[in-house]
C-alpha cells in the first residue's frame, strides 16, 4: 500500500506565527485529506484537498486560519495560520489510493506545541 | 455533537484473552464503519471494516460485529497479543459516494504479558 511522509515531524512555535506542514505520498491518490487531533480528543476531519483547486472546508474551519495547497496528485500543504496555544495538535494528513476502497492511510502526524 | 462514541477510554486484558472494545453512533446515514490502531508516534493504520448491510466480517483474530438496530459496533480480538496495545479508533463513513470518516475518541488497549 502507499506510504504517507509528513515534514515536520514536530514544531514548537511561538503565539502569532505561522507553520507549514508538508504531506507527501509515494504513489498517486484520488483524494487527500487533513485531520486534527487535539489532546485527548478523537481525529477531526479539517478540509479535503482538492487538486489544483480550492480545498474543501469542514464546518468550523476558514481558509484564512488553515490554507493548503495541493498542486499535484502526490503532494499537500496544510499551514497553520496566526497560531494560538489552542492550535497545539496533532496534524495528520490521509489518503485513498484508488476509487472505491474506505481503506484511508494516514500519515505519522505532525506534533504541533504553541508556546 | 459525537456523533461516534467511544465510551471507554482504556481497557486492559491479560495475553490470550478476548479484548472487546465497544463504538456507539448516532449517524443514521453511515454507511461502512471502520477501526484503526494508532502507535504513539505514528498515524493511524486500517485494521478492518464492516459494511453497514453486513452484521459481522472477520478477519484472522479481529472480528467486528455491527448491530444496526441498537447503533453498535464492536471489535474482538482473540487471542490478544502484547503487540496488540495501542489506540484503537472507530469510524464511520459519511454515506455512499463520501470518503469523509468520523472518528470517536479512541479506545487504549494493554494488552498484559
Amino acid at each position: 500500500s502507499a506510504v504517507i511522509s509528513q515534514k515536520p515531524s514536530r514544531d514548537i512555535c511561538q503565539r502569532g506565527t505561522s507553520l507549514t506542514i508538508q504531506c507527501q505520498v509515494d504513489s498517486q491518490v484520488t483524494m487527500m485529506f487533513w485531520y486534527r487531533q487535539q489532546p485527548g480528543q478523537s481525529l477531526t476531519l479539517i478540509a479535503t484537498a482538492n487538486q489544483g483547486s480550492e480545498a474543501t472546508y469542514e464546518s468550523g474551519f476558514v481558509i484564512d486560519k488553515f490554507p493548503i495547497s495541493r498542486p499535484n496528485l502526490t503532494f499537500s500543504t496544510l499551514t497553520v495560520s496566526n497560531m494560538s496555544p489552542e492550535d497545539s495538535s496533532i496534524y495528520l494528513c490521509s489518503g485513498f489510493p484508488r476509487q472505491g476502497t474506505s481503506e484511508q492511510f494516514f500519515g505519522p502526524g505532525t506534533r504541533l506545541t504553541v508556546l | 455533537d459525537q456523533q461516534v462514541k467511544q465510551n471507554s477510554p482504556s481497557l486492559s486484558v491479560q495475553e490470550g484473552r478476548i479484548s472487546i472494545l465497544n463504538c456507539d453512533y448516532t449517524n443514521s446515514m453511515f454507511d461502512y464503519f471502520l477501526w484503526y490502531k494508532k502507535y504513539p508516534a505514528e498515524g493511524p493504520t486500517f485494521l478492518i471494516s464492516i459494511s453497514s448491510i453486513k452484521d459481522k466480517n472477520e478477519d484472522g483474530r479481529f472480528t467486528v460485529f455491527l448491530n444496526k438496530s441498537a447503533k453498535h459496533l464492536s471489535l474482538h480480538i482473540v487471542p490478544s497479543q502484547p503487540g496488540d496495545s495501542a489506540v484503537y479508533f472507530c469510524a464511520g463513513r459519511r454515506g455512499a459516494g463520501s470518503y469523509q470518516l468520523t472518528f470517536g475518541k479512541g479506545t487504549k488497549l494493554s494488552v498484559i504479558p
